[in-house]
Order: structure tokens, then sequence, then C-alpha cells
């Protein structure tokens, strides 16, 4: 059973609009959260990442929202640019106990941005 | 050079044979790592190397065997696999196995078993 799930195999959005990419996780030992992005025949590559005792965490155009509650979280991109379109991964561990480091991934969202 | 390099990029291998792919990454990290992607599936840890002392084998069968000479350097020995472990074979590094530091990633190997 997937403990990361990313629902949403691709994702359209035109240049300068929002993007908005969702991830849901069932481990409640999950507490901390990381998105990767993935270009065609590039490893991913770290985006940003958030702990479980913050909300929201920023960085510049990538914002990523933490509901601990309902085990959400979602990175947005404003405004979304054609560079940006990847495949994004989103990424969970807990931070105690044997193999605490292991990230689970989801599947990836692909993101294209239309110019 | 600079970051996490891999090679071959692209390996054909049948069944019967015996291939190697490495890793090197040149940021001075001390954890390693192997992972799998195989498609439509997430990525999926295979093994983890801290201080090449392995850390974690994650259930992986035993015609992948992996090796950690330094901390620079990260192999992965193959033999007699099997079609279904067609798959993108991706290293990372990272300073430690604490979480929040983050894993830089290879380009990958992409393996197809005939």
């Amino acid at each position: 059973d997937q403990q990361v799930k990313q629902n949403s195999p691709s994702l359209s959005v035109q240049e300068g609009r929002i993007s908005i990419l969702n991830c849901d996780y069932t481990n409640s030992m999950f507490d901390y959260f990381l998105w990767y992005k993935k270009y065609p025949a590039e490893g991913p590559t770290f985006l940003i990442s958030i702990s479980s005792i913050k909300d929201k965490n920023e960085d510049g155009r990538f914002t990523v929202f933490l509901n601990k509650s309902a085990k959400h979280l979602s990175l947005h991109i404003v405004p979304s640019q054609p560079g940006d379109s990847a495949v994004y991964f989103c990424a969970a561990s807990g931070t105690s106990g044997a193999g605490s480091y292991q990230l689970t991934f989801g599947k990836g969202t692909k993101l294209s941005v239309i110019p | 050079e600079t970051g996490v390099t891999q090679t071959p990029r692209h390996l054909v291998m049948g069944m019967t044979n015996k291939k190697s792919l490495k890793c090197e990454q040149h940021l001075g990290h001390n954890a390693m790592y192997w992972y799998k992607q195989s498609a439509k599936k997430p990525l999926e840890l295979m093994f983890v190397y801290n201080f090449k002392e392995q850390t974690e084998n994650n259930s992986v069968p035993s015609r992948f065997s992996p090796e950690c000479p330094n901390s620079s350097h990260l192999f992965l020995h193959l033999h007699t696999l099997q079609p279904e472990d067609s798959a993108l074979y991706l290293c990372a590094s990272s300073r430690g196995t604490i979480t929040s530091y983050e894993q830089y990633f290879g380009p990958g190997t992409r393996l197809t078993v005939t």
C-alpha cells in the first residue's frame, strides 16, 4: 500500500498562472516532507522541504503547505514558467526511530507549463 | 566534475550476464544510496551506506550486491537478473543520514534485462 500518494499523474498550466501539486500521506509517523523535481534524463533535484512543526515554507516562487490533520501537502508555484515543466515528486520521512532517514516517494506528477 | 555521476547511463544485459553499475559523488558526502524506479512506480530505496558501512538493505534480492569501497564510490553488482529488474537505477548521496540532509541524485542508469 502506497504511503505517499500523488493522485494526479499530470497537470497543465498556463505560463504566469499558479501551479498546485498535491500529495497525500497515510503514515502518521512522517514528520518531514520534501519535493523533488526531475527533468528527463536527469536525476531528481531537491526543491523545497517542510518540517511538521510548520504549516508553510516559502522559497522564491515555490511554497509548500502542510495540513497535518488532513495528512496533505501541496506545492504552489507562482508564477509558473515553461522551465518548470518537469516531473515533481513528493517524499516523506520520519525523523526518529530505525531507518527514519528513509525517504518514501510518491509516483510523481508531470507538470507542463504552456507558454 | 561535480555532483553525482553514474556510469553507464544505459545498459542492456542478458539474464546470465554479470555487470556492475558505478556511482561517484564529488560532494564530500558521507552517505550514499541506491534507488530503483520501475515504470509507473515510486522510487524505492534499495541500499544505504553511511561512512562506507551498509546501514539498510530493504529486502533486496541477493542478485543485487552493493559495494562501497569509500565514501565517494558506490557500486551495484548485478548477476542473473530477471526481466522485471529492468528499471532506472538512481544513486544519491547526502552529508549524512539525518533526514534534513537533502539527497543529491545522479542521472541514473537505465537498465534493460533481456
